[in-house]
């Protein structure tokens, strides 16, 4: 099948950058979304970048998205340990990654 | 603003039990409304969505069914619950026509035991 794809896990120390990577599948996608669940909660939209775009900065938050190669990243700059969550990439048929889990250490 | 509410938080039930999972949305009208699983582990599978009352698209068959009896409240039930059926259910909403930015509910975690 079609899947969303994206590393499980990724641990930075705080104060660095980190980088979370997603493959998608669907190149008709007309926006592309990044959100972030925080233990035992919903999700929440982070940022998205609209298809014709290959770059978003939004504060400490930079996505850049490959169109090629279906690929997509979120840059989160001077990371800091609330940061520390579950971020998704999703399309824009409700098809979501499995979900990287960022863990920050001081 | 607009808002969300999904309830219980938490629910206990043993196998062959029934289920209802509500969620209602307040603020807006005509929304797009999903039902979304997620396992231990393991990202979001879509279940339902519905784009206006009593319209209801599937997304995986299974032992759980969705309605939608007003624009804004959208229950998922079944009728006997299996240990499959363990999860974080979240429910979301999003503008019609829109970007399709989704806007999430709490969830609710599920234990069939």
């Amino acid at each position: 099948g079609e899947d969303v794809e994206q590393s499980l896990f990724l641990s930075v120390r705080e104060g660095d950058s980190s980088v979370i990577n997603c493959t998608y599948t669907d190149s008709s996608s007309t926006y592309l979304y990044w959100y972030k669940q925080e233990p035992g909660a919903g999700l929440q939209l982070l940022t998205y970048i609209f298809s014709n775009m290959d770059m978003k900065q939004d504060q400490r938050l930079t996505v850049l998205l490959n169109k090629k190669d279906k690929h997509l990243s979120l840059r989160i700059a001077d990371t800091q340990t609330g940061d520390s969550a579950i971020y998704f990439c999703a399309e824009s048929n409700m098809r979501f990654g499995a979900g990287t889990r960022l863990t920050v250490k001081p | 603003s607009q808002t969300i509410h999904q309830w219980p938080a938490t629910l206990v039930q043993p196998v062959g039990s029934p289920l209802s999972l509500e969620c209602t949305v307040e603020g807006t009208s005509n929304p797009n409304l999903y039902w979304y699983r997620q396992a231990a582990g393991r990202g979001l599978q879509l279940l339902f969505y519905s784009v206006g009352i009593g319209q209801i698209s599937s997304e995986v068959p299974q032992n759980l069914s969705a309605s939608r009896p007003q624009d804004r409240q959208f229950i998922l039930s079944s009728k006997k619950l299996l240990l499959s059926d363990s999860g974080f259910y979240l429910c979301a909403w999003s503008v019609s026509g829109g970007r399709n930015i989704q806007y999430f509910g709490a969830g609710t975690r599920l234990s069939v035991l």
